[in-house]
């Protein structure tokens, strides 16, 4: 069971704009920066969004990211087939002695 | 340009322990801010965060794992060593490491790079 929450599931038909949902605590989420990652089938994550809605270059700017509260939100607009894989949301845990924490991950399948 | 490979056995006995190491390049383990992870992944499953190591070596450990996993440097050779005890089955995982990123804008690390990832099997 993964500490944040992530539909295990998306889709969407070309063009369309979907959004992955990710949801957290206070003591991640709710007081820390969120990223998210995507994997293609068969390879290593690859950063998408750093510091809730930051790009690294070379990342389209059809990926964005968005934060409220303990929940983060990543939006895919102009969808395209070369999108298909699995997205993760990870964040800080300030509790304990601070730890990593990922979501369950989320497919996104293109129509 | 950064590049980080893993390294290791490709298959493991229970009970026994996992050594794992991350060979990189293009930075150094000795510069202010720097840092490596390790990130596992069973799989068809999700990522976990297993520990981390920072160029002061101040090093951190998942809670849940603690216990069985050791992280140390070697900024000679630009490596990452993981080790991991008492190996069960449900350790089978693609383990990577990946570089750490300090972001000095607004100051917060995070995994920027990631290896390519060795899948290790446990099992009899």
């Amino acid at each position: 069971q993964s500490v944040l929450t992530q539909p295990p599931s998306a889709s969407g038909t070309p063009g369309q704009r979907v959004t992955i949902s990710c949801s957290g605590s206070s003591s991640n989420i709710g007081s820390n920066y969120v990223y998210w990652y995507q994997q293609l089938p068969g390879t290593a994550p690859k950063l998408l969004i750093y510091r809730n809605n930051q790009r690294p270059s070379g990342v389209p700017d059809r990926f964005s990211g968005s934060k409220s509260g303990t929940s983060a939100s990543l939006a895919i607009s102009g969808l395209r087939s070369e999108d298909e894989a699995d997205y993760y949301c990870a964040a800080w845990d300030d509790s304990l002695s601070g730890f990593w924490v990922f979501g369950g991950g989320t497919k996104l399948t293109v129509l | 340009q950064i590049t980080l490979k893993e390294s290791g056995p490709t298959l493991v006995k229970p009970t026994q322990t996992l050594t794992l190491t991350c060979t990189f390049s293009g930075f150094s383990l000795s510069t202010s801010g720097v840092g490596v992870g390790w990130i596992r992944q069973p799989p068809g499953k999700a990522l976990e965060w297993l520990a981390l190591i920072y160029w002061d070596d101040d090093k951190r450990y998942s809670p849940s794992l603690k216990s069985r996993l050791t992280i140390t440097k070697d900024t000679s050779k630009n490596q990452v060593v993981l080790t991991m005890t008492n190996m069960d089955p449900v350790d089978t995982a693609t383990y990577y490491c990946a570089h750490i990123y300090w972001d000095t804008v607004v100051p917060n690390w995070y995994f920027d790079l990631w290896g390519r990832g060795t899948l290790v099997t446990v099992s009899s």
